[in-house]
């Protein structure tokens, strides 16, 4: 099974700050690689798809990069709406996992 | 507008079984394949199951394998998760998923207790 190693758990930012959020895959995951947004009590909300995709709907302050075994999630100026808790989510191969998340809190 | 509709969840004893059911609108249902993911506070979010578009090539994750099952039914617009031998570590919210998870229902909880 392809690990997916996310960090880091827990982060504080101020508004305006930039924001990255990590995942390290144990291998190869040829860029599918979702990154998605929760708040409590709602389901995951797509943010970047395939890397550097970024859904419909969502800002642009969002993006993403990466490749390979490594993959980033940028903020670039954080928003009080961005608290919440985000996941990476590999779909290269099977079984599909996921990042243990990170807590975005806002200071 | 798409939207995934889950239902079917509750509270059962270990061993029992319970069928969850997903009822898709606001796309070709038959052009996706679908998928279920659960949610707990300790092991975070965990891919369950993933089904074709047509249901001919199911995939399961290895703790749900033999146990579980995957189905769609196209002329409903549904699709379905059976549950079998439940264990109290298949406590989750389980959510409905359309490929390439960019759609998600509002989840069902599913609690496995005596």
């Amino acid at each position: 099974d392809i690990q997916m190693t996310q960090s880091p758990s827990l982060l504080s930012a101020s508004v305006g700050d930039r924001v990255t959020i990590n995942c390290k895959a144990s291998q190869n995951i040829n860029k599918y690689l979702n990154w998605y947004q929760q708040k409590l009590g709602e389901a995951p909300k797509l943010l970047i798809y395939n890397t550097n995709n970024l859904q419909t709907g969502i800002p642009s302050r969002f993006s993403g990069s990466g490749s390979g075994t490594d993959y980033t999630l940028t903020i670039s100026s954080l928003q009080p709406e961005d608290f919440g808790t985000y996941f990476c989510f590999q779909h290269n191969s099977w079984p599909l996992t996921f990042g243990s998340g990170t807590k975005l809190e806002i200071k | 507008e798409v939207q995934l509709v889950e239902s079917g969840g509750g509270l059962v004893q270990p061993g029992r079984s319970l069928k969850l059911s997903c009822a898709a609108s606001g796309f070709t249902f038959s052009n996706y394949g679908m998928a279920w993911v659960r949610q707990t506070p300790t092991k975070g979010l965990e891919w369950v199951a993933s089904i074709s578009t047509g249901g001919g090539n199911t995939y399961y994750r290895d703790s749900v394998k033999g146990r579980f099952t995957i189905s769609r039914d196209n002329a409903k617009n549904t699709q379905y998760l059976q549950m079998d031998s439940l264990r109290s570590e298949d406590t989750a919210t389980y959510y409905c998923a359309r490929h390439q998870f960019a759609y998600w229902g509002q989840g069902t909880l599913v609690t496995v207790s005596s």
